[in-house]
Parts: C-alpha cells; structure tokens; sequence
C-alpha cells in the first residue's frame, strides 16, 4: 500500500521568505497524481497545487511551486514571498492513476509565519 | 451547490448515542469521500462512493460506522453507540469522475463524544 510521509511537524517561516516543505511517499506505481492542500483553521482543505507522474515539469502556481523527483520519490513544496494567510496546516496527498482511487494524505505539517 | 456543504458543522453527544453527519455534494460530482482526521493526525479514509456503483467501505473502522449515499447526491455518515475514540473531525470531499484534480472539500463536522 502507498504511504506518505511528511517528516517535518512543524516549520516557520518569517513574512516575505521563502519555505520549503518536505513530503516523501511509497509506491511500486509508475503512474500516479500528487497533491498539496492546505488547511487554514476553518477546516475546509484547499487545493494549493497538483503534480501528475508522468511530467516532468514541476507544477507551479503563483508563489507556490513543487520540487518532484520520482527517482526519489519525493515531492516538496516551495513557498515563495510568504504572507501571513499562508499559515496553516498542509498536507501532502497521493492518489493512483488507476484502479484504487483512495488519496492517500500525509500526517501534515503546520507552517507559522511571523510577522 | 457551490461548494461542499456538511452539516452539523460540530456536535457534542454523549457516549452510546448514535450520531448522523450529512454531506452535500457539489451538484454533478459523481465520486464522494468520508475521511477522519483525529487530533494532529492527517486524515484517514472512510468510505467512497463513485456513481451508482457499490461503494468502498475498507476504511470504516468498525461495524458501528455506516453511510449511504441517496440518489447519486446527499450522503449521511452514521455512527452507531459512539465512544470517545469517535471524537474528531469527519470531512466529507467530492470530485468529478475518480478525482484526478483533486477534491473539493467540505469544512467538515467536529464531533465531540463525552
């Protein structure tokens, strides 16, 4: 079964630098979607950006952009010119290609950005 | 709907009572989720129902937990004599198809069993 892994609980950052957040997985498939969602104290998980297997391309959106190394099967994600509505929880996600479609989520990281 | 709409958004019950949860899908999302997230955890998979097919019931936890999903929209996660381990955040997501783009998620129901 595929598990993700984000090793680092907790991280900071101050406004208007830059954070890199870690995020590893387990897989024997070739094919397959990543995700990064994050989740601000309202509870409701957003969609910050999505990565399919078989690019090879890093996905990018806006100041969040991902570092994808399939070899390595590992999946970080950059934030660039941090703002204080970053701060939340996140989350990496994986989801096969095909088949089971069960995302599977990392235990999260909670990012604080101080002022 | 424009989003996903879960209802109650939080519920304090008492141990040994059975609870309902309700989700409302985004209208025209055939694939809907039911997934836990306990304290500081990351969230764990519950249910999944994916059109008029029989849905994937491998992450209930135990016999007391059931859901249903009526005519392709509104579903209701049931949990049935609750006990305190119960107690968490149930989030309910819907996606188009198998979810390739991802999920849209709900704000979720934080349930408390004391």
């Amino acid at each position: 079964a595929q598990t993700v892994t984000q090793s680092q609980p907790e991280m900071s950052v101050q406004e208007a630098e830059t954070v890199t957040l870690s995020c590893t997985y387990d897989t024997s498939e070739s094919d397959y979607y990543l995700f990064w969602y994050k989740q601000p104290p309202s509870r409701q998980m957003i969609l910050v950006i999505r990565q399919e297997a078989y690019k090879q391309q890093n996905a990018t959106e806006n100041r969040f952009s991902v570092n994808f190394q399939k070899a390595a099967k590992s999946f970080s994600l950059k934030i660039s010119d941090s703002q204080l509505g970053d701060a939340a929880m996140y989350f990496c996600a994986y989801r096969s290609a095909g088949g089971w479609r069960n995302m599977r989520f990392g235990a999260g990281t909670r990012l604080t950005v101080k002022p | 709907g424009a989003g996903v709409s879960q209802s109650p958004s939080n519920k304090v019950t008492e141990k040994g009572k059975d609870v309902e949860l309700r989700c409302d899908p985004i209208s025209g999302h055939t694939a809907l989720y039911w997934y836990r997230q306990s304290l500081g955890q990351g969230l764990e998979f519950l249910i999944y129902f994916q059109g008029n097919s029989a849905p994937d019931k491998s992450g209930l936890p135990s016999d007391r937990f059931s859901a249903e999903r009526t005519g392709g929209s509104v579903s209701t996660l049931t949990i049935q004599r609750t006990q305190q381990e119960d107690s968490a955040v149930y989030l309910c997501a819907s996606s188009l198809h198998g979810g390739y783009d991802g999920y849209t998620f709900g704000s979720g129901t934080r349930l408390t069993v004391v």
